[in-house]
């Protein structure tokens, strides 16, 4: 079972560069979330997707986009990515919010 | 301020002790979830809690939701090396618009044991 599917599983960034973060997820969840993990900060959510076509700012919305693809797929973009954005990413998705099955992350640097 | 207050932040002990975490609001929610996080892998369910007063065993693992509803802790029985990893709590928080949740996560224990 392939779950929930990130990529890439680590990228190094320049100041200024901009990049895109995938998921796919194979459950038929109509929920589906990023968030970033950062030492000591716990999962602070940046963006949600309720349902196909629907997205909502979560904590820490600011220098992120979301597209939800279709049901499957939820995106992350970085327009020009900041060193405050070196993280752990971590995608996740649910059935109306009951458990949340989460992928393996991204660990995104920037330099 | 942080919905969900877990503690303590790190705990270090020897294998076969026994330990306590707790999460901790002052706020009542229907329902709580405890998740473990190995290094390098996202989290993963271990519990939901929906009763006040509830009390679930998972092997050496006792998750008891507080009577109120705004508190739950997590009991390890004799301890063990594949026990470490950095154990969460969540909520589900209504956001914009009607039947919108988000699940909203404490900030975590950090529990290592040591052989």
């Amino acid at each position: 079972n392939a779950g929930v599917t990130q990529t890439p599983k680590f990228q190094v960034l320049k100041t200024g560069q901009s990049m895109t973060l995938q998921c796919a997820q194979d459950m038929n969840h109509n929920s589906m979330y990023w968030y970033r993990q950062d030492p000591g900060m716990g999962l602070r959510l940046i963006y949600y997707s309720a349902s196909e076509g629907t997205t909502d700012k979560g904590e820490v919305p600011n220098g992120y986009n979301v597209s939800r693809l279709n049901k499957r797929e939820f995106s992350l973009r970085l327009e020009s990515a900041a060193p405050s954005q070196t993280s752990v990413y971590f995608c996740a998705s649910s059935y109306r919010n009951t458990e949340a099955f989460f992928g393996q992350g991204t660990r995104l640097t920037v330099v | 301020t942080q919905l969900l207050e877990q503690s303590p932040q790190f705990l270090s002990i020897q294998e076969g002790e026994n330990l306590t975490v707790y999460c901790n609001s002052s706020s009542v929610f229907s329902s709580l979830q405890w998740y473990r996080q190995e290094p390098g892998e996202g989290p993963v369910l271990l519990v939901t809690v929906v009763t006040g007063g509830e009390v679930k065993k998972l092997k050496r693992l006792t998750f008891q939701f507080g009577d109120a509803r705004k508190d739950s802790s997590l009991h390890i029985t004799a301890a063990q090396p594949g026990d470490t990893g950095l154990y969460l709590c969540a909520v589900k928080r209504a956001y914009s618009g009607a039947g919108s949740y988000q699940l909203t996560f404490g900030k975590g224990t950090k529990l290592s044991v040591i052989p």
